[in-house]
């Protein structure tokens, strides 16, 4: 499969747990995001990574979240002390270079805090 | 930061008639405008893109058009069909320097 996959599709957890979410890229694509998106919304931009370097997290949602790309292919995802209000799909997307621009999607985690 | 609106957040049509969605930015930096299609339950996808060096767009039965003057740009699709129901985002960013930015959705329903 050559597209952005990512693991795994549905999490369901209670509220208080630790979740981590995977994210593989286009094998030949520099950089990988994050992207959050509720019901009946855009995707909201999360955090972003060129190589292993990440460039943007000031947009994460809170301390609870962290990402990693430490080798610069796939990259995690982390929510700790998870809330109700977390409930949300956790889309990955990646591009080639930057000056092409266009992300490509993967099929996201939907994750749902009880 | 970049702002990006979204019109309608739901548009009708009838099978052949054209669907128009628009939307504007706050960057004027912002140079790249993608248009995402997104079906229920399946990611967003690419459908097609506009830079700021050009004014229009066409992909068959897309286009796209961008007044940077005004920081709005538009999606236009011809001809609808049942299979062009979905969720459209627009989206705007400084290509290679900033993250795009998404608008909330328009949902299109083509009436057969």
């Amino acid at each position: 499969d050559t597209g952005v996959s990512q693991d795994p599709r549905h999490k369901i957890t209670k509220r208080g747990q630790n979740v981590t979410f995977r994210c593989d890229p286009i094998s030949e694509h520099n950089r990988l995001y994050w992207y959050r998106q509720t019901l009946g919304q855009g995707p909201e931009f999360l955090t972003y990574f060129q190589n292993e370097a990440q460039l943007e997290k000031s947009r994460l949602l809170s301390d609870r979240f962290s990402a990693e790309r430490p080798k610069g292919s796939f990259s995690t995802l982390e929510i700790q002390r998870t809330e109700q209000g977390d409930s949300a799909m956790y889309l990955c997307a990646s591009s080639q270079s930057p000056e092409t621009g266009g992300l490509f999607f993967g099929s996201g985690t939907q994750l749902s805090v009880l | 930061g970049e702002n990006v609106e979204q019109h309608p957040s739901t548009l009708s049509v009838q099978e052949g008639d054209s669907a128009v969605i628009k939307c504007t930015y706050s960057d004027s930096a912002s140079n790249y405008f993608p248009w995402y299609k997104q079906e229920l339950g399946k990611r967003p996808q690419l459908i097609i893109d506009i830079r700021s060096n050009v004014g229009e767009k066409k992909d068959q039965r897309i286009a796209v058009t961008l007044n940077k003057t005004a920081k709005h740009f538009s999606l236009h699709i011809t001809e609808t069909q049942p299979e062009d129901s979905a969720v459209y985002f627009c989206a705007a960013s400084i290509a290679g320097n900033t993250p795009l930015v998404f608008g909330k959705g328009t949902r299109l329903s083509v009436i057969a």
